[in-house]
């Protein structure tokens, strides 16, 4: 099946610090998600992003698909950012409809 | 529609119960998932509904696994004869697609599972 490796897996920060988080997948995809796991396990959509780069408020995210690699940048860091982000991706031809999960970056923002 | 609800939020049952789990997914998502995350991994998954068919299950899920979705809207997972390493966290999604396409997952709050 496909890889998704997620780097690092572990960050602290102090707030207000800026961040990148770097996912890199085995093969073409045509779904890319990054997630937030919030302590409470909620996993929320932060952005669907197969290609191209996409922006919301502090958060950017930006996908090189033909290099097969995401990017998750983090601007201002607040202690609400802190929890786990995952990067899922869905293969193009053999990986049926399933979303596969990487192993996810700790963040944790202190003040 | 507020997103994607699953109950219960907590289930802690013995070891050899039956349990189920249900998910009601975002009413326009024609796709509904399972996934199951134990501490420290990425969600896994576990299968897959277009509407009311069930198109692709993982080798995770064994005989003692069971999903249903009638009439294409909420679906439900059967958990026989429970064992400790089925504890975990029980995660629904919800999507738009349309053939090789989905939109993005949605998921639900999840059901935390603890066997005792």
């Amino acid at each position: 099946g496909i890889q998704v490796e997620q780097s690092p897996p572990d960050l602290i920060l102090q707030e207000g610090a800026n961040s990148t988080l770097r996912c890199n997948f085995s093969d073409s995809v045509n779904n890319l998600q990054w997630f937030h796991q919030n302590p409470w396990g909620q996993l929320i959509n932060l952005f669907y992003i197969p290609s191209g780069t996409k922006q919301n408020g502090r958060l950017s995210a930006t996908t090189v698909a033909t290099e097969r690699y995401s990017l998750l940048y983090i601007s201002s860091s607040q202690t609400t950012d802190s929890g786990v982000y995952f990067c899922a991706v869905r293969r193009i031809t053999g990986g049926g409809n399933k979303l596969t999960f990487g192993t996810g970056t700790q963040l944790k923002v202190e003040l | 529609d507020t997103g994607v609800s699953q109950d219960p939020r907590h289930k802690i049952t013995k070891r050899g119960q039956n349990v189920t789990f249900r998910c009601d997914p975002i009413s326009e998502h024609n796709r509904l998932y399972w996934y199951r995350q134990t501490l420290g991994q990425g969600p896994e998954f576990l299968t897959y509904f277009q509407n009311e068919a069930q198109l692709e299950k993982s080798r995770l899920l064994s005989d003692r696994f069971s999903a249903e979705r009638p009439k294409g809207s909420f679906s439900t997972l059967e958990i026989q004869r429970t064992e400790q390493g089925d504890s975990a966290m029980y995660l629904c999604a919800s999507s738009p697609g349309q053939g090789a396409l989905d939109y993005g997952y949605t998921f639900g709050s999840g059901t935390r599972l603890t066997v005792v």
